[in-house]
């Protein structure tokens, strides 16, 4: 099987930075992808990792570490808009390329 | 930008009803999903479609539910005999699969009540 652990909150203030962690346990590791979503929305694509390493898109970037089953999204320059639900997802290298979602972190961003 | 949509976005069913959930992928993709997401919860995956076949399905996609992709694009989800536990959002998304980086993209999704 596969499992992911995320932390389920985050409060942050405005114009901060914040990461949120992930990691996962699967057989078949594919890559980490991250989405964010908004009460009532759809899950919104953030950014994906299938190498080690930083992917900067923007104010976010998202960091994977294959060896420690471990990545992280960074959020710089927090916005109130920011405020959302943001959720790691692992694919596996299967027939159907799949995402497999963990619980999610609540992001608060005060003011 | 391409996007998936998604028909209704709210429907309430009585239980015992069948449902139909109505979605078009973006038109180049090749993968089709429909996930779904219980009030609070995280997204579950339930289905992979390609090459007009499941490809994968999970352990919540029992015979009551079917999938179709009755013409070249539309995709569709039908829950037969409703329950009150199938009350959640159902997310249709879609991707070019490898030579496109994997990138899964998500519809507005479909809320089902079920009363």
């Amino acid at each position: 099987g596969q499992s992911l652990e995320q932390p389920s909150e985050v409060t942050a203030v405005e114009g901060a930075i914040v990461q949120i962690n992930c990691t996962y346990q699967t057989s078949g590791f594919y890559g980490l992808s991250w989405y964010q979503q908004h009460d009532g929305g759809a899950p919104t694509f953030l950014s994906y990792n299938a190498l080690d390493g930083l992917e900067e898109t923007g104010r976010f970037s998202s960091f994977l570490s294959r060896s420690d089953s471990y990545g992280y999204l960074l959020l710089q320059e927090l916005q109130m808009k920011d405020s959302a639900s943001y959720f790691c997802a692992v694919s596996r290298m299967d027939s159907s390329y799949k995402l497999i979602f963990g619980s999610g972190t609540r992001l608060l961003v005060r003011p | 930008e391409p996007e998936v949509t998604q028909t209704p976005s709210h429907q309430v069913t009585q239980m015992g009803q069948e449902v139909i959930l109505r979605c078009v992928p973006i038109s180049n993709h090749l993968y089709f999903y429909w996930y779904r997401q219980i009030l609070g919860q995280k997204v579950e995956f339930l289905v992979s479609f390609y090459n007009n076949e499941i490809s994968e399905k999970s352990e919540i996609f029992d015979d009551q539910f079917s999938v179709e992709r009755p013409d070249g694009s539309n995709f569709t989800l039908k829950i037969r005999s409703t329950k009150l536990e199938d009350s959640a959002m159902y997310f249709c998304a879609s991707s070019g699969g490898a030579n496109s980086g994997n990138t899964i993209y998500f519809g507005e999704g479909s809320w089902l009540t079920v009363v």
